[in-house]
This record gives structure tokens, sequence and C-alpha cells, in this order.
């Protein structure tokens, strides 16, 4: 069983559809990131989520934290091809280890 | 760009071989983390050094070893290399010591053990 888990796990959509991916675990995290992962790269930090409830904008995506701080959202409007890509949410419930979500690859077809 | 430098950048070995992976941090950044990603089990963290000191152990098996050096690269080594250790190994940086921190991560290594 993994801490995180991303719900879907995979998506395929076409260009210009709304999307939202899910990251739930039954743990509380101070803080939660997003990370975008392109095949063969490492990931890239998209966003850190710190307060419970709170809503973080970044350009089409729309990042929100579970009040409770266990579970947060991406949404994306009008997704684009260049939103390909798997995305991870990660954080550290206690002490210093690290985790990363199951993952949910998504493919925007044009 | 990162900022973060991994070499190489592939690695093909046989089992029961051993290899070292190097990762240059960050310019200012003191943590350096590593990562094994396989497709069954996504992304593992292994293990946390903060300034040469190490932090905190993931799922990393006793046959993996890790370390950080004065000038704050960090290499992690692999030995007595079974099938089941092919994966891409990432290290990431960040400038403090809890791992909640914004991490950035390099290109990776990838390891192929035929």
């Amino acid at each position: 069983t993994q801490l995180l888990e991303q719900s879907p796990q995979f998506l395929s959509i076409q260009e210009g559809e709304n999307l939202t991916v899910y990251c739930n675990s039954s743990s509380v995290f101070s803080s939660l990131q997003w990370y975008r992962q392109e095949p063969g790269e490492g990931p890239v930090l998209l966003v850190t989520v710190v307060t419970g409830g709170e809503v973080k904008k970044l350009k089409r995506l729309t990042f929100q934290f579970g009040d409770a701080r266990k579970d947060s959202s991406l949404h994306i409007t009008a997704a684009q091809p260049g939103d390909t890509g798997l995305y991870l949410c990660a954080g550290a419930p206690t002490g210093n280890q690290f985790y990363f979500g199951t993952g949910t690859s998504l493919t925007v077809i044009p | 760009d990162s900022g973060v430098t991994q070499t190489p950048k592939h690695l093909i070995t046989a089992t029961g071989q051993r290899v070292t992976l190097r990762c240059s941090p960050r310019s200012g950044d003191l943590s350096v983390y590593w990562y094994q990603q396989s497709l069954d089990q996504g992304l593992q963290f292994l293990i946390h050094y903060y300034n040469g000191e190490e932090r905190a152990k993931g799922n990393i098996l006793e046959r993996f070893s890790a370390q950080q050096f004065p000038d704050l690269h960090s290499e992690l080594n692999l030995s007595s290399l079974e099938l089941g250790d092919s994966a891409l190994y990432f290290c990431a940086s960040s400038v403090a010591s809890l791992s909640s921190y914004e991490q950035y991560f390099g290109p990776g290594t990838r390891l192929t053990v035929t």
C-alpha cells in the first residue's frame, strides 16, 4: 500500500478538455508538492501547498490542499498537448522520509 | 536545467558487479536526496544527506550505500547488482534540511543490469 494514492492512474483526453487529478492519503502532511515529469527526465516542481484549504493557481493549473491536509487535487483547464506528462504529488508526513504518489500519466491529444 | 548534475547518464553492467553514481547539487544547496524509479515501484526515496550527515533512510537495500563529501557532492554505491536493480536513479538537492522543502532533480542515471 502506497502512502499517497493518486487517481486516475492514466488519463487520455482531447485538447481543450478539463481534468482533475487526485492525491489521497490517510496521513496528515505539513505540506504537499506537485511535480511533473517527462519521459527520461527528472521531476520538475510545480507548486507547494502548505495551509489546509489553500488554493494555488499556476496559469491553467489549479492546486488545492484539503482542509485536513490529507489530500490534494490538481485541476487543469483547457488542457494542451504540452501538459502531457506524469504528474506526481509528494510530501513528508513525519520526520524526514519523503514519499511520492503513485502518479497520474496524462496524455493530451491534439 | 535544474542545476543538479548526475553522471553517468547511462550505465550498463552485469549482475554481481558494483557501480558508483555521482551527483553534484545546485550551488548553495546542502541537502542531497537519492531516489530510485522503476516501472513497477514508481519513485522511491532511498536516502537523504544534509551537509555531509545522513538525515533519513527510506527503502534502501543493504547492498546500497551513499555518502556526501565535504564539497557537497554525493555518491550512491550499488553492489552485488541484480537484474531488479535496473532502474532510473535520480538525485535531488535542496537548500534546507527538511525534506518537505522544494527539491530540484537532476536528469538521472539509467542503470541497466544484464
